[in-house]
């Protein structure tokens, strides 16, 4: 049962423009969210994170909101280039016995055209 | 520089064969994980360990087993009993079971031949 939802699989952005991800969730446990990055045969890595706690972080280029209620979060890209394109994951964690373990979400790819 | 390494990077297997994957990490990591990534279904975890000589089955456990005998090393045996194997292994470790998001490696592309 997929617990962590990216339901669009690909997205288009021109240059300079807003790219929006967007990540829901269906586990109320989660506490904390992150968002990784994925070139072709590589590994994921990590972008930027979110707790419970906020609503809002912010790294450069890149922020997260996250809606609790809602149980939603996403991820803005200001302004996009080139080089964002790339598979962008969402992954959530929760406090359990079950040692941290992420849960990702199947991944939306973004394309940035020039 | 530290960082997790997995090889081999291609890895091709016939059918009804044994085949391991290895994953060394140089971070002191606690905590190390396996994943698989198959076309439209994300990350799915098979395996993790938070500490030496512990680990747990994650979510695609069947016809895979590890071992962590050493704090830098996971590795991942991919047996004749996983029916569908060929996938882009993913190997992770995280510094405790807290809540810094994971450092992952490169990834082994395994293929049945």
């Amino acid at each position: 049962d997929q617990q962590v939802k990216q339901n669009s699989p690909s997205l288009s952005v021109q240059e300079g423009r807003i790219s929006i991800l967007n990540c829901d969730y269906t586990n109320s446990m989660f506490d904390y969210f992150l968002w990784y990055k994925k070139y072709p045969a590589e590994g994921p890595t990590f972008l930027i994170s979110i707790s419970s706690i906020k609503d809002k972080n912010e790294d450069g280029r890149f922020t997260v909101f996250l809606n609790k209620s809602a149980k939603h979060l996403s991820l803005h890209i200001v302004p996009s280039q080139p080089g964002d394109s790339a598979v962008y994951f969402c992954a959530a964690q929760r406090a359990s016995n079950s040692g941290y373990a992420l849960n990702f979400g199947k991944g939306t790819s973004l394309l940035v055209t020039p | 520089d530290g960082g997790i390494t997995q090889s081999p990077k291609y890895l091709f297997r016939k059918e009804g064969q044994n085949v391991t994957l290895s994953c060394e990490q140089n971070l002191n990591h606690d905590a190390m994980y396996w994943y698989r990534q198959d076309p439209g279904q994300g990350l799915r975890l098979i395996y993790y360990s938070q500490i030496v000589n512990d680990f747990q089955k994650g979510d695609i456990a069947e016809g895979y087993s590890v071992s962590r005998e050493k704090k830098e090393s996971f590795p991942l045996t991919v047996t004749s009993a996983q029916k569908n194997p060929t996938a882009f292994y993913l190997c992770a470790s995280s510094i405790d079971i807290g809540r810094i998001g994971y450092t992952f490696g490169s990834g082994t592309r395994l293929t049945v031949v």
